[in-house]
């Protein structure tokens, strides 16, 4: 079955540091992979999402994530975090042929003013 | 995008009776419908896929008699928790996402049973 593991579960950084969230997925096929915030007590925003094309991915709020296919990887990153970027991060993936998403188990990120 | 919209958006109910979640997509029709449930500080589970005119697609370990899905129109499906108990609370999301395209998510429904 598919399967997306994320690897870090907790943390915690101060403002300004450099962010990177590690997303591994288990299926063969192709796949579309998507990052996902949660804000406390809001709901699912996009952050970015990759199709085709180039591997590395922008998106929004100054987050990008780069695809390695060999890798099965599709890791989130941010040069500079901000206290606003303290949040809930779900790394996704979505079979081509079925539609439905499959969540990892979710980021907490602490950001320390 | 597409918008989906749920509702409830809360619910509190009693334990032993049900309740009925509605999820319509406003301006699109979806042959395919996706619910999900995610408890506090969790990750959100696949719970069904929801396919119009037919039954609905559950994930390994959902009951299927609790968790009853319509999807009787391209714009609406429902997801009934039948005989709900405390342990059914939770956070309930529904979305559409096509097979190229990114997922719509509805509001959500904070289902607490009493």
């Amino acid at each position: 079955a598919q399967s997306v593991s994320q690897h870090n579960h907790h943390v915690i950084l101060s403002e300004a540091a450099s962010l990177e969230l590690g997303c591994n997925y288990s299926y063969g096929g192709t796949v579309n992979l998507f990052w996902y915030v949660q804000y406390p007590g809001q709901h699912l925003q996009l952050l970015l999402k990759y199709f085709s094309g180039d591997p590395l991915v922008k998106g929004i709020k100054g987050f990008e994530a780069e695809f390695i296919k060999s890798k099965f990887s599709f890791n989130l990153r941010k040069p500079s975090v901000q206290w606003s970027d303290t949040a809930e991060y779900f790394c996704a993936v979505n079979e081509a042929n079925t539609g439905k998403l499959i969540f990892g188990q979710g980021t907490t990120l602490q950001v320390k003013p | 995008g597409a918008v989906v919209s749920q509702h409830p958006s809360w619910v509190i109910c009693k334990s032993g009776t049900s309740v009925k979640i509605e999820c319509r997509s406003l301006d699109f029709q979806a042959t395919t419908m996706f619910w999900y449930r995610q408890f506090p500080k969790q990750s959100l589970m696949l719970m069904a896929t929801s396919n119009e005119g037919s039954k609905a697609t559950y994930e390994q370990g959902v009951e299927k008699d609790k968790f009853l899905i319509n999807h009787a129109s391209l714009t609406l499906s429902t997801l009934t928790v039948t005989s709900a108990h405390p342990e059914d609370s939770s956070f309930y999301i529904c979305s559409f996402s096509g097979l190229n395209t990114e997922a719509f998510f509805g509001q959500g429904t904070r289902l607490t049973v009493v």
